[in-house]
């Protein structure tokens, strides 16, 4: 069963400074999806980046960009110029090509300070 | 176009009644994912339909059912609640094949067992 692994429950950035989320994962898979979703309070889950295992390039959307090591199972989240709508709780996803559902980590809740 | 619906937003249960929740996909959508989400467990998968069928299925007691009817609503229901089963109910959708990955979540219901 695969397993993902958030180190950092909470974490703290000022505004327009940058910020890094760590996520480590386990999968014995060759190829799979990795994502960062956000939960911001009004619970609604919006999908931030999304990384497929086969690619060796790292996804970057706008101010999100992700540092992917596959060999040491590894997927963090650089957040660039934070603003203070980037303030929500942050997981880390797996999906295997197979199962169709996410096993998500335990999030990391990130506040951007003004 | 319209977000994934998922009714009612908030609900009082007592121990040892049963609950049905709703959730009404994005249109052209065929899959629909059930999530669980409480401060202790974090986000647990609970079970997926695609077209009608129960595709893959979490690790919950057989208390936890669902079934997705022929327009894609999904529906799950909970009997004999538990003070426990208290959470964040998150489904999410998406088209179903086997790279489509991108997956689009409802605001969730906020199910509380008295």
């Amino acid at each position: 069963a695969q397993t993902v692994t958030q180190s950092q429950p909470e974490m703290s950035v000022q505004e327009a400074e940058t910020v890094t989320l760590s996520c480590t994962y386990d999968t014995s898979e060759n190829n799979y999806y990795l994502f960062w979703y956000k939960q911001p309070p009004s619970r609604q889950m919006i999908l931030v980046i999304r990384q497929e295992a086969y690619k060796q390039q790292n996804a970057t959307e706008n101010r999100f960009s992700v540092n992917f090591q596959k060999a040491a199972k590894s997927f963090s989240l650089k957040i660039s110029d934070s603003q203070l709508g980037d303030t929500a709780m942050y997981f880390c996803a797996f999906m295997d090509l197979h199962g169709q559902n996410f096993v998500f980590g335990p999030g990391t809740r990130l506040s951007v300070l003004p | 176009k319209a977000g994934v619906t998922q009714t009612p937003r908030y609900l009082i249960k007592t121990r040892g009644q049963q609950v049905t929740l709703s959730c009404s996909p994005i249109s052209g959508h065929r899959s629909v994912s059930w999530y669980q989400q409480t401060p202790g467990q974090g986000l647990q998968f609970l079970f997926e339909y695609f077209s009608e069928t129960q595709r893959n299925k979490g690790n919950f007691p057989g208390r936890f059912s669902g079934r997705q009817f022929s327009n894609s609503r999904s529906e799950m229901n909970v009997s004999t609640l538990e003070l426990g089963d208290s959470a964040l109910y998150l489904c999410a959708s998406s088209l179903g094949g086997a790279q489509d990955t991108e997956a689009f979540f409802g605001q969730g219901t906020r199910l509380t067992v008295v």
